[in-house]
């Protein structure tokens, strides 16, 4: 039982658009949510991240939106670039726990 | 600062052999996780180890050994591998480990023939 899903496994955008990443979760317990990058034969690299008491944050050109009520999380990505190009992964954790859980993750290929 | 290192980057075993896989960390973060990623399952935890002389089990840990040697070092040993262990591997390290960010190595691709 997967309890972070990214129901989409690919997105394609054209530069300069905006990227929308999605993310649901089944565990309410969830309070801390995170999304980290990751480049071919590279480890996963922190992206941006969001406490369960807010429900936006936003650094540079990404912001991650969280919606409690339907236990969705998204991050936009404004405006892509090349660059951007890279496996997005959504994960989350609950406070006092050590197990992160991350979905399975999202390729992003942003067009030239 | 390196960050996190992994040894070896890449590995190749026969069913049956034993290996260690290796992580270090020069961040002084009190936690230590690994990881392992599978085409469609993402990232998922093996074991981890909260503090110094600590470790627990992840979602995956059947098949695997760990060992926080120091506060630095994490390693995984596999003492028996399976062609289910074939995967890529990750290492990771955080401060206080409770929703905070972590740091990951660059992985070790690990076939099991």
């Amino acid at each position: 039982d997967q309890q972070v899903k990214q129901n989409s496994p690919s997105l394609s955008v054209q530069e300069g658009r905006i990227s929308i990443l999605n993310c649901d979760y089944t565990n309410s317990m969830f309070d801390y949510f995170l999304w980290y990058k990751k480049y071919p034969a590279e480890g996963p690299t922190f992206l941006i991240s969001i406490s369960s008491i807010k429900d936006k944050n936003e650094d540079g050109r990404f912001t991650v939106f969280l919606n409690k009520s339907a236990k969705h999380l998204s991050l936009h990505i404004v405006p892509s670039q090349p660059g951007d190009s890279a496996v997005y992964f959504c994960a989350a954790s609950d406070t006092g726990g050590f197990k992160t859980i991350f979905g399975a993750g999202t390729r992003l290929f942003v067009k030239a | 600062n390196a960050g996190v290192t992994q040894t070896p980057k890449f590995q190749v075993l026969k069913t049956g052999q034993s290996m260690t896989l290796q992580c270090a960390q020069d961040m002084n973060h009190n936690s230590m996780y690994w990881y392992r990623q599978d085409p469609g399952m993402g990232l998922r935890l093996i074991y981890y180890s909260a503090s110094e002389g600590t470790t627990d089990k992840g979602e995956v840990p059947n098949g695997y050994n760990v060992s926080r040697l120091n506060k630095r070092e994490f390693s995984l040993r596999l003492e028996s591998a399976a062609p289910s262990q074939t995967s890529v591997y990750f290492c990771a390290s955080s401060d206080k480990g409770e929703g905070e960010t972590q740091y990951f190595g660059p992985g070790t691709r690990l076939l099991v023939l």
